[in-house]
C-alpha cells in the first residue's frame, strides 16, 4: 500500500531554520510535492523533486532521496507567517495519483 | 484567487440528507481531483476525474458518488449524510498530463452536518 509519515508538530523560533522530514513508501513513483496550508485555507504548492538531490527556491528548499523513500523540507529565516502546516505528498501510479501525509503542524514563536 | 472554483462554500445540513458539491477547474486543466479534510485531520484522497473519465479512487464511501462533466466541472454528491462526514471538501485541478503534476485547491466547502 502507499504510506506517508511526517511529524505532528514541530516548534521553532522567529528567524531560525527549521527541517520537516518525509517518508513515504509508494509503488511507481512519480514526483514528491510539498504543500502549505494554513489553518482553514486551502493547500498551496511549495515544491516539486522527482529527481534525487536539493531544489531551492528562495528561503524554501526540499530535498529528495528516492532510494531512501525520504524528503525533507528546510525553511529558513523563519518568519511568523510561516505558522502553518506542511503536507507532503507523492504522485504515484503514472503521475496522476496523488496522496497526502497528515501534515506537520509548525508553530513559529517569537 | 487560484482558478478553481468550488461552491457552495458552507453548508449546514442535517442527518439523513443529501448535497451536491460543485467544482469549476483552472481554466486548461483536464483532472480534477476530490479531498476530504476533517477537524485537523490531514488530506484523504476521494476520487479522480480526467477529461470526463473516472481515473483513480480512495477511500470514497458507498453513500458518495462524483462526475465530471463534458465542460470539465465536476460535483460531488454526498447522501444519506451523518455527523461524521462534517468536513472540509476541497477539490483540485490538475493538467493531468504527467511530469510535475501540481495541484491547485480550491478554496473548499464546509459541511456541517447536524
Amino acid at each position: 500500500g502507499q504510506n506517508i509519515d511526517q511529524p505532528t508538530e514541530m516548534t521553532a523560533t522567529e528567524g531560525a531554520i527549521v527541517q520537516i522530514n518525509c517518508t513515504y513508501q509508494t509503488s511507481g513513483f512519480n514526483g514528491l510535492f510539498w504543500y502549505q496550508q494554513h489553518a482553514g485555507e486551502a493547500p498551496t504548492f511549495l515544491s516539486y523533486n522527482v529527481l534525487d538531490g536539493l531544489e531551492e527556491k528562495g528561503r524554501f528548499s526540499s530535498f529528495l532521496s528516492r532510494s531512501k523513500g525520504y524528503s525533507y523540507l528546510l525553511l529558513k529565516e523563519l518568519q511568523m507567517k510561516d505558522s502553518a502546516s506542511y503536507l507532503c505528498a507523492v504522485s504515484w501510479g503514472g503521475g496522476f495519483k496523488t496522496i497526502f501525509g497528515a501534515g506537520t503542524r509548525l508553530f513559529v514563536k517569537a | 484567487d487560484s482558478g478553481v472554483t468550488q461552491t457552495p462554500k458552507h453548508l449546514i445540513t442535517a442527518t439523513g440528507q443529501r448535497v451536491t458539491l460543485r467544482c469549476s477547474p483552472r481554466s486548461g486543466d483536464l483532472s480534477v481531483y476530490w479531498y476530504q479534510q476533517s477537524l485537523d485531520q490531514g488530506l484523504q484522497f476521494l476520487i479522480q476525474y480526467y477529461n470526463g473519465e473516472e481515473r483513480a479512487k480512495g477511500n470514497i464511501l458507498e453513500r458518495f458518488s462524483a462526475q465530471q462533466f463534458p465542460d470539465l466541472h465536476s460535483e460531488l454528491n454526498l447522501s444519506s449524510l451523518e455527523l461524521g462526514d462534517s468536513a472540509l471538501y476541497f477539490c483540485a485541478s490538475s493538467s493531468g498530463y504527467s511530469g510535475a503534476n501540481v495541484l491547485t485547491f480550491g478554496a473548499g466547502s464546509r459541511l456541517t452536518v447536524l
